[in-house]
């Protein structure tokens, strides 16, 4: 069975600041990586998706994430943070051609200071 | 309005009574899921369903039952509350045919269990 781990549970980091939201996997077949975005009193929304191809990924409000196979993670990256950006995070994983079940990490809650 | 609706956003509830949380999508998707969030665990899968036929348990499903009484609509029931069952309860979807699993949430219910 795929487990996903999100080494951070919080990170603060000041506005403009970059970030990297750390995220590994393990699993014995391939997979696609997921990271949702979850803002206050709300539900979760998909930032980005790698299924296949090139492993740098570029998602919504300007964060990407690269899928590295031999160390089995995909890192959350965005080079300056917002106010805005302040929510929960969480790595997903699914095993490919599966019944398609998402696991999620643990989430990584980040804040963004002024 | 949201294409995944959850009803009710917010309940409290006293241990032993059942209660019913209801889920409806307008956006056509053929897979429903109920996942669970509690601080530090992220989301655990408790149901998911495929199809209107189609019921399967996921990693947390005990004190639970479901009900897809169409292909928009899937009810999770707790037949008797205990305080532990205190948690946010997303509803989710996906589409057989998007290829890629990616889900759509609903806003969360928030159980509290007295």
């Amino acid at each position: 069975a795929q487990s996903v781990t999100q080494l951070d549970s919080q990170v603060p980091v000041f506005e403009e600041a970059p970030v990297e939201l750390r995220c590994n996997y393990s699993s014995s077949v391939s997979v696609y990586l997921f990271w949702y975005v979850q803002y206050p009193n709300q539900g979760l929304q998909l930032l980005l998706k790698y299924l296949s191809g090139s492993t740098l990924v570029k998602g919504i409000n300007g964060f990407e994430a690269e899928f590295n196979k031999s160390q089995t993670s995909f890192h959350l990256r965005k080079p300056s943070v917002h106010i805005s950006d302040t929510a929960e995070y969480f790595c997903a994983v699914m095993l490919s051609g599966s019944a398609r079940q998402l696991t999620f990490g643990s989430g990584t809650q980040l804040t963004v200071l002024p | 309005d949201a294409d995944v609706t959850q009803t009710p956003r917010n309940r409290i509830t006293k241990t032993g009574k059942r209660i019913m949380l209801e889920c409806s999508q307008t956006k056509g998707h053929d897979r429903m899921y109920w996942y669970r969030q509690d601080p530090g665990l992220g989301l655990r899968l408790i149901y998911y369903s495929f199809d209107v036929k189609d019921i399967n348990k996921g990693e947390i499903s005990d004190g639970y039952s479901v009900s897809r009484q169409a292909q928009a609509k899937f009810s999770l029931s707790l037949e008797s509350a205990i305080p532990n069952q205190t948690a946010l309860y997303f509803c989710a979807t996906s589409n057989t045919g998007s290829g890629t699993g990616e889900l759509f949430f609903g806003e969360g219910s928030r159980l509290t269990v007295l």
